[in-house]
């Protein structure tokens, strides 16, 4: 079965700082990997997607990530944050099963953004 | 404007009552799927459902139940079976269940029993 794993709970960072999130999975095939953001309190947002090809995809607000099949990471980047961006952020792999093909999602890093 | 509507927001029950969540989608999709987010672990699927009148078990459907008789719609009951009821609940759904196909999320339902 495929898991995630998002090594960081809690990261703070200063306005204007770049940022990292790290994202590893696990999974016997090519994964289906997705980045979402959640606003307190809100639903989650697609940021962005990777399914093949070129292995570093943008997405909105500014946020891009790498696939390194290497090191089955999928980490997000931002080169300068702004205080909007604090939020939640889930790393997510789709796999393609049997029993259907479902998302399973990693336990999420808080962002705290200081002025 | 195309989206999914989950409603109430806000939901108050007392212990060893069942509650019914709903959740209404306008973007024609297939596929639709109930989780439950709790600080720190992230979101757990509860139920899954990929067409009209078919529904499968996630990974923590223990006192929980669905029903999918329109493809707009996904409701979810949470039962006096359930243990910990109290969470935040994110219904989402997919126009196909193919695994390359991004969920839209709802703003979710805060459930908290007492």
């Amino acid at each position: 079965a495929q898991s995630v794993t998002q090594p960081d709970i809690h990261i703070t960072v200063s306005e204007g700082a770049s940022l990292e999130l790290r994202c590893n999975y696990s999974y016997g095939a090519t994964p289906y990997l997705f980045w979402y953001v959640q606003s307190p309190g809100q639903g989650l947002q697609l940021l962005l997607k990777y399914f093949s090809g070129d292995t570093l995809v943008q997405g909105i607000k500014g946020f891009e990530a790498e696939f390194k099949r290497s090191q089955s990471s999928f980490n997000l980047r931002k080169p300068s944050v702004h205080w909007s961006d604090a939020a939640e952020y889930f790393c997510a792999v789709g796999a393609i099963s049997a029993a259907g093909n479902k998302l399973t999602f990693g336990g999420g890093t808080r962002v705290l953004v200081k002025p | 404007d195309g989206g999914i509507t989950q409603s109430p927001k806000y939901l108050f029950r007392k212990e060893g009552q069942n509650v019914t969540l709903s959740c209404e989608q306008n973007l024609n999709h297939d596929a639709m799927y109930w989780y439950r987010q709790d600080p720190g672990q992230g979101l757990r699927l509860i139920y899954y459902s990929q067409i009209v009148n078919d529904f499968q078990k996630g990974d923590i459907a223990e006192g929980y139940s669905v029903s999918r008789e329109k493809k707009e719609s996904f409701p979810l009951t949470v039962t006096s079976a359930q243990k910990n009821p109290t969470a935040f609940y994110l219904c989402a759904s997919r126009p196909t269940a193919g695994a390359n196909s991004p969920l839209h999320f709802g703003n979710g339902t805060r459930l908290t029993v007492t």
